[in-house]
């Protein structure tokens, strides 16, 4: 149980294109979804948490215009890239976290992983 | 305050051998820990975590020790296998505060045969 999906894996594009990257909760209702971006061998770093219905939460520096976030049902998140650049090359990983009394673990999908040329 | 200090940054280790990773931290209202796998080209996978209310947590090899007053827990890998060389990331929240995990820098590990 509790697995996230996350498509594309991997994504080339110009620069100045948007990209979206969908994450999705299989198999439980996710009511909080975060996005992280991780450089090479680097640890991963929050981007935004969302919760279901609501406006993301950015972390201090993270561009909103830039990295727009929807979570408009409590299976699916979306992280659109808006005019992206070489600088926005990166892993970007999405984790889930099913809602309730008791606070659940996050699960983490595979990661997309994005080149702009 | 919100850091989480990991430590070694790599570590090689022989098949059958003990790896040992641990971290430091110093918010004390964390209070939940869990320890992620990953591997090259995917997510973390978590593979354990405790909470401040007991000291040690053990599922099959992998054994995580809490030491709250000293704010140090570590990650035992009993007999470890080269199929466990990945990067193992240590983190922490407040799970009262939406569980916003605090990620440390991460360690690879390499068991070699």
């Amino acid at each position: 149980g509790a697995v996230v999906s996350q498509h594309p894996s991997w994504v080339i594009c110009k620069s100045g294109t948007s990209v979206k990257i969908e994450c999705r909760s299989l198999d439980f209702q996710a009511t909080t979804m975060f996005w992280y971006r991780q450089f090479p061998k680097q640890s991963l770093m929050l981007m935004a948490t969302s919760n279901e219905g609501s406006k993301a939460t950015y972390e201090q520096g993270v561009e909103k215009d830039k990295f727009l976030i929807n979570h408009a049902s409590l299976t699916l998140s979306t992280l659109t890239v808006t005019s992206a650049h070489p600088e926005d090359s990166s892993f970007y990983i999405c984790s889930a976290r099913e809602g309730g009394r008791v606070v659940q673990p996050q699960h983490f999908g595979d990661g997309t992983r994005l080149s702009i040329l | 305050q919100q850091q989480v200090k990991q430590s070694p940054q790599s570590l090689i280790v022989q098949k059958g051998g003990i790896s040992i990773i641990n971290c430091a931290y110093e918010n004390t209202a964390f209070d939940y820990f869990p320890w992620y796998q990953q591997f090259p080209g995917k997510g973390p996978a978590l593979l354990i975590a405790i909470r401040p209310d007991v000291s040690e947590k053990k599922e099959g090899r992998f054994t995580i020790s809490f030491n709250k007053s000293a704010k140090q827990f570590s990650l035992h890998i009993m007999d470890s296998q080269p199929g466990d060389s990945a990067t193992y990331f240590c983190a922490a929240s407040v799970e009262t505060s939406g569980s916003r995990l605090t990620f440390g820098e991460g360690t690879q590990l390499t068991v070699n045969p």
